[in-house]
């Protein structure tokens, strides 16, 4: 039972470059979420899709872009990455919105 | 917005030793999450809190709701070496700026 699976786990990008952050859940949940980690600041939500064909903004949703592909996958998109976007991302899902969440194991993205 | 005051920062503490961590909010709220982070990993619900006063444990971790619906504990008892890590409090999808704990053997 894999749970949130994200990929990739280490990403580098360059300034201006983009891409996209996958996340798959296998636990038939309806809400997903996207949260950043930086050091001293927790994590903080970026958006989210409280069930399949919705998304909505969370905290710090700048430079961001979001798609609820199907109810198992939820992706992140970084149109053109900036330096500031250097952080650990977190891929998270739950049965319904404001439970309890379920994580992924992160994806590590520097830009340079 | 809401804001979640979670103390202290870090901690130091031997093993063995007992540790106490605490979150405020600026508003009332009916549930309070208590997460953890190993390294390298993503958060895992330890806690779920869902009454004011409520205290529940969960082995050596104990959590309570405080009485005023602003405030909630965590209490790890005889701390070991796995206990390393970020303890997060959260209220429904908002996080605290977690507590980092390490334990000397």
């Amino acid at each position: 039972n894999a749970g949130v699976t994200q990929t990739p786990k280490f990403q580098v990008l360059k300034t201006g470059q983009s891409m996209t952050l996958q996340c798959a859940q296998d636990m038939n949940h309806n809400s997903m979420y996207w949260y950043r980690q930086d050091p001293g600041m927790g994590l903080r939500l970026i958006y989210y899709s409280a069930s399949e064909g919705t998304t909505d903004k969370g905290e710090v949703p700048n430079g961001y872009n979001v798609s609820r592909l199907n109810k198992r996958e939820f992706s992140l998109r970084l149109e053109s990455a900036a330096p500031s976007q250097t952080s650990v991302y977190f891929c998270a899902s739950s049965v319904r919105r404001v439970e309890k969440l379920f994580f992924g194991s992160g994806t590590q993205l520097s830009v340079l | 917005g809401q804001q979640l005051n979670q103390s202290p920062q870090s901690m130091f503490i031997q093993e063995g030793e007992d540790v106490s961590m605490n979150c405020t909010s600026s508003s009332i709220f009916n549930t309070w999450l208590w997460y953890k982070q190993d390294p390298g990993e993503g958060p895992v619900l330890l806690i779920a809190l869902y009454k004011a006063g409520e205290l529940t444990s969960n082995g050596r971790l104990t959590a309570q709701f405080g009485i005023t619906r602003k405030d909630s504990f965590l209490n790890i008892s005889a701390s070991i070496p796995s206990d390393v890590g970020i303890y997060f409090c959260a209220i429904r999808v908002r996080f605290g700026a977690g507590t980092r704990l390490t334990v000397k053997p």
